[in-house]
């Protein structure tokens, strides 16, 4: 079974800093997929990144990027230039296809992040 | 475009009480899960359904069940309730195989008393 490990439970950081949360997964899988889903105090889950296991280059979403080291199973999220909407809960999630595509996400427990003005 | 619309958004129940927990989408999405998130950690796969008709077991099915009669609605039943349950209940759905887009309903907050 996958697992996904969030360390940080509360960050916090000034407003326009960079801020970068950490994920670690395990898994004895090639194939997969990681997302790093974005949770507001209205509690909508909301998908901030996604990378694909088998591409090498990391994914970038205007301020958001991530630092994905495959070998080491670490998917950690930057955030550039960090704004007072950026406050939420950030979970790391893992997902991996079957033949029937059945795919289901595993979250890590999240990182409360806290954009100070 | 509605999304995944789930109702209600609030509920207190008492112990031993049923209820259903209702989720509609109007994307013609194949796929649907139910998930509950407890105060501090991640979503958990309660149940899902593949298309109308099938649906299969997550993590933490026990006290749950489920039925999919359309490929729009995917109601999620909670029988004889306990304080366990208490939760935050999201159903979330997905096009088709292939694709990797969820899109998340905005939550049932539980408390069973």
């Amino acid at each position: 079974a996958q697992t996904v490990t969030q360390s940080q439970p509360e960050m916090s950081v000034q407003e326009a800093e960079t801020v970068t949360l950490s994920c670690t997964y395990d898994t004895s899988e090639s194939n997969y997929y990681l997302f790093w889903y974005k949770q507001p105090p209205s509690r909508q889950m909301i998908l901030v990144i996604r990378q694909e296991a088998y591409k090498q280059q990391n994914a970038t979403e205007n301020r958001f990027s991530v630092n994905f080291q495959k070998a080491a199973k670490s998917f950690s999220l930057k955030i550039s230039d960090s704004q007072l909407g950026d406050t939420a809960m950030y979970f790391c999630a893992f997902m991996k296809p079957d033949d029937f595509g059945n795919e289901k996400l595993t979250f890590g427990t999240g990182t409360r992040l806290t954009i100070i003005p | 475009n509605a999304g995944v619309t789930q109702t209600p958004k609030f509920r207190i129940l008492k112990i031993g009480q049923s209820m259903t927990l209702q989720c509609t989408q109007d994307m013609n999405h194949n796929y649907m899960y139910w998930y509950r998130q407890d105060p501090g950690m991640g979503l958990k796969l309660i149940y899902y359904s593949v298309g109308a008709g099938i649906t299969d077991k997550g993590e933490v099915p026990n006290g749950y069940n489920v039925s999919r009669s359309t490929t729009e609605d995917f109601p999620l039943r909670l029988e004889l309730a306990a304080p366990s349950q208490t939760s935050v209940y999201f159903c979330a759905s997905r096009p088709r195989r292939g694709s990797y887009g969820y899109t998340f309903g905005s939550g049932t907050r539980l408390t069973v008393v």
